[in-house]
């Protein structure tokens, strides 16, 4: 059965603190994992799509990276405004379904 | 750009009423989706529509209907609201074979009372 699990369901770091999310999965077929980032009261943004083992994409203080059975959102030197739940995604072999990791709520104090 | 418009924000339904749910995209894509969001839960997929004059169904399509209306529509129908449909629900838009990532709305607060 394909799903998703995420880790830690919620992370206090301060200002300036280094860390890492985790998102563990297992599906057939994978043709993409993805990360959203969402703010209370709105919906998930698209942050990165990784499609194999050893692929990393950047954004800002954000690193997205893969491997055969798990990823990792590494946030450098956070800010207050990276404060939010980060959502993982997996695309298996149906093109049309995607399943979501519960999510890491990550505050990040000044 | 408007990007992925849901209506109604909030609303709140007796059990047994029926209401649907509005979605639209400007952006041309192709697939559209309905999620539901609960706590703890993450996000299942009720249904979704790969292009226009289809649909399937995903992970959770009990107690639910919808209706591609055309490329840019996609309603979500509770015929009888229940307790358990009590969620916030989201719209999505993507293009079809290639996935730069879900456009999603900004959701409906749905309380059943």
């Amino acid at each position: 059965e394909d799903q998703v699990t995420q880790s830690p369901e919620a992370l206090r770091l301060q200002e300036g603190e280094s860390s890492s999310l985790n998102c563990s999965y297992t599906v057939s077929g994978l043709r993409g994992l993805f990360w959203y980032r969402q703010d209370p009261g709105k919906g998930p943004e698209f942050l990165f799509t990784l499609y194999s083992a050893g692929e990393e994409k950047e954004k800002e203080r954000l690193k997205a990276t893969l491997t055969k059975k798990e990823s990792f959102l590494h946030i450098t030197a956070p800010k207050p405004e990276d404060s939010a739940t980060y959502l993982c995604a997996v695309q298996g072999d149906n093109f049309n379904k995607f399943y979501f990791g519960s999510g890491t709520k990550l505050n990040v104090k000044p | 750009n408007a990007g992925v418009t849901q209506t109604p924000k909030f609303q709140v339904l007796k059990t047994g009423q029926s209401m649907t749910l509005q979605c639209a995209q400007d952006m041309n894509h192709n697939s559209m989706y309905w999620y539901r969001q609960d706590p703890g839960m993450g996000l299942r997929l009720i249904y979704y529509s790969a292009s226009e004059g289809t649909t399937d169904k995903g992970e959770v399509p009990n107690g639910y209907n919808v209706s591609r209306l055309n490329k840019r529509e996609f309603s979500l129908r509770l015929e009888s609201a229940a307790p358990s449909q009590t969620s916030v629900y989201f719209c999505a838009s993507s293009e079809a074979f290639r996935h730069y990532g879900y456009t999603f709305g900004s959701g409906t607060r749905l309380t059943v009372v």
